[in-house]
């Protein structure tokens, strides 16, 4: 079946500006996951969805930054009034209520690039 | 908080040879989980192999095996028969199970670049 999808491939923003990353996640995978890849910073962990509950937040590096997911599925990160820290790849991952470890299955991810 | 630690930027090993990747990580916890991601430059992330901590026996999967040491909080990645399609980053990774489910968040090593050379 299809993987997880993520939109754009690659995203060029002036500083200042908004951005929004889209996730499409593997159906019926009711969790959801960011993560940011950056050179400075490796990879870490944003924001975490799980069905209808709360999500977990405790990623995310400020104020500037929000996501949310619709129908408990597409997800949305949002990056607002880009800088250039910002720049990073964004990457997606869905996992299942059906695998006991857990397993993440990530998305290609979004290159952002902030000038 | 869980840390994880690859001490190793990078690595070069001949095509059929054998190569070992390390990690360390610091936790508390007594049960959790132990990933080996790989990362081409597609930036993919591929799943590799798994050890669960209350097991043991060492996971293997075809050319690739782990040396998981719980005591020394040490979680080596071994390549066996190195072809050049396993050029790549590859990370270690680290979660804790929580009692939902369905899953929680990994903690990422900073990676190391392999090189297969011809």
């Amino acid at each position: 079946g299809a993987g997880v999808s993520q939109s754009p491939s690659n995203k060029v923003t002036e500083k200042g500006k908004d951005v929004e990353l889209r996730c499409d996640p593997i159906s019926g995978h009711t969790a959801l996951y960011w993560y940011r890849q950056s050179l400075g910073q490796g990879l870490e962990f944003l924001i975490y969805f799980q069905g209808n509950s709360a999500p977990d937040k405790s990623g995310l590096p400020s104020d500037r930054f929000s996501a949310e997911r619709t129908g408990g599925s597409v997800s949305t990160l949002t990056i607002q009034r880009t800088q250039q820290e910002d720049s990073a790849v964004y990457l997606c991952a869905s996992s299942s209520l059906a695998y006991n470890y857990n397993e993440q299955f990530f998305g290609p991810g979004t290159r952002l690039t902030v000038l | 908080a869980q840390t994880v630690t690859q001490s190793q930027p990078e690595m070069s090993v001949q095509e059929a040879e054998t190569v070992t990747l390390s990690c360390t990580y610091d936790t508390s916890e007594n049960n959790y989980y132990l990933f080996w991601y790989k990362q081409p430059p597609s930036r993919q992330m591929i799943l590799v192999i798994r050890q669960e901590a209350y097991k043991q026996q060492n996971a293997t999967e075809n050319r690739f095996s782990v040396n998981f040491q719980k005591a020394a909080k040490s979680f080596s990645l071994k390549i066996s028969d190195s072809q050049l399609g396993d050029t790549a980053m590859y990370f270690c990774a680290f979660m804790k199970p929580n009692q939902m489910a369905a899953g929680n968040k990994l903690t990422f090593g900073g990676g190391t670049r392999v090189l297969v050379k011809p």
